[in-house]
Parts: structure tokens; C-alpha cells; sequence
């Protein structure tokens, strides 16, 4: 079975700096997808970036950013110039059928002014 | 456009009651999904609803979770002679058709459901 792990239940940073959330997954599959949701207190999951395993190329969607390792089963999210509204709860997320998404335990980042 | 709607936005039942909650997808979304996110097991996925397909309902945790989807759009999760370890929020995502997940899941804001 697929599973998801954070290893990080809190993080915090300060305004304008970077911070880097952890996530590694396990699967005997070649081909899946990954993903990382932010959960704020409105509780609606909100899609931040996306990474097809196929791609070499680390996706980035402007302050965010991915470091994916597939060998090491390692996807990374770092996110730069942290504003006050990316405080939220950050899930890593994984899918291999279309089907069902498999998420992590999620990791709740706190942005200091 | 309008994005998933769920309501109600929050329910309170007493322990035996039934419960009814409902999905509406985005326009266009075949593929439905529900899941429920808990303080003691995390997002755990239900069942998934893709296009005519028999839905995949290996999620589901006891017989008395039933869910369906008419007309292909809107959807019902039904909750049957509710226990407290019912109470969580519950949070339903479409998707347009794809395979391997290269269409992403767009979630709405969720049902509260707490069970006295």
C-alpha cells in the first residue's frame, strides 16, 4: 500500500524568509503523481503545486517550489518570500490511478511578522 | 465559475440519527470523490464516482456509509444510525476525467458533522 509521511507536524517561519516542509512516500508504482495542498482555517483544500513523476524538471509555481527525488521517495516543498496568508495547514498528497489520493498527516506552517 | 459546493456547512445529530450530506461538483467534473478528515486518522479517502462507472467504494468504513450520484452531477453521502466516531468533516473534490491523476482534485469547504 501507498503511504505518505510528514515528519514535521509544526513549522514556523519568518515573513519575507523561506521554509522548507519534508514528505517522502513509498510505492512500487513508476508512474503516480504528486502533489501539495494548503488547508487554511476555512477548511477548504486549496491545490498549491503539482509533480508528474515522470518529469525530471522540479515543478514551480511562482514562490513555490518543489525538490523532487524520486530514488530517495523524497518531495519537498519550499516556499520563498513567505507572506502572512501562507500560513495554513500543508498537505503532501499522491495519486496513482486518478483515483484516490493518499495524503500525508500534514504540516501546520505558522508565519511570524 | 462556481466551485464544489457542499452543505450543510456544518451538522449537529444526536447518536442514531441519520444523516444526509450533499456534493455538488463543478460544472463539467465528471469524477466525484469524498473523504473525511478526522483529528484521529487524517484525510482518509471514501469513495470515488468516475463518469457511468461503478464507483469505487473501498473506502468506505462500515455498511452504514452509502453514498450515490444522480445524473452524473450532485451527490449524497448518506450516514446511517450515526456513532460518535461519525463526527468529522467530511470534504468532497471533483476532478475532470484523466488517468494517472494528471487531473487534479478541486475540493470544496467541507460538513462539519458532529454527533452528540
Amino acid at each position: 500500500a501507498q503511504t505518505v509521511t510528514q515528519s514535521q507536524p509544526e513549522m514556523s517561519v519568518q515573513e519575507a524568509e523561506t521554509v522548507t516542509l519534508s514528505c517522502t512516500y513509498d510505492t512500487s508504482e513508476s508512474d503516480y503523481y504528486l502533489f501539495w495542498y494548503k488547508q487554511p482555517p476555512s477548511r477548504q483544500m486549496i491545490l498549491v503545486i503539482r509533480q508528474e513523476a515522470y518529469k525530471q524538471q522540479n515543478a514551480t509555481e511562482n514562490r513555490f517550489s518543489v525538490n523532487f527525488q524520486k530514488a530517495a521517495k523524497s518531495f519537498s516543498l519550499k516556499i520563498s518570500d513567505s507572506q502572512l496568508g501562507d500560513a495554513a495547514m500543508y498537505f503532501c498528497a499522491y495519486t496513482t490511478s486518478g483515483s484516490r489520493l493518499t495524503f500525508g498527516e500534514g504540516t501546520q506552517l505558522t508565519v511570524n511578522p | 465559475g462556481a466551485g464544489v459546493s457542499q452543505s450543510p456547512s456544518n451538522k449537529v445529530t444526536e447518536k442514531g440519527k441519520d444523516v444526509e450530506l450533499r456534493c455538488d461538483p463543478i460544472s463539467g467534473h465528471t469524477a466525484l470523490y469524498w473523504y473525511r478528515q478526522s483529528l484521529g486518522q487524517g484525510l482518509e479517502f471514501l469513495i470515488y464516482f468516475q463518469g457511468n462507472s461503478a464507483p469505487d467504494k473501498s473506502g468506505l468504513p462500515s455498511d452504514r456509509f452509502s453514498a450515490e450520484r444522480t445524473g452524473g452531477s450532485v451527490s449524497t453521502l448518506t450516514i446511517q444510525r450515526t456513532q460518535q466516531e461519525d463526527s468529522a468533516v467530511y470534504l468532497c473534490a471533483s476532478s475532470l476525467a484523466g488517468t494517472g491523476g494528471n487531473q487534479p482534485q478541486h475540493f470544496g469547504d467541507g460538513t462539519r458533522l458532529s454527533i452528540l
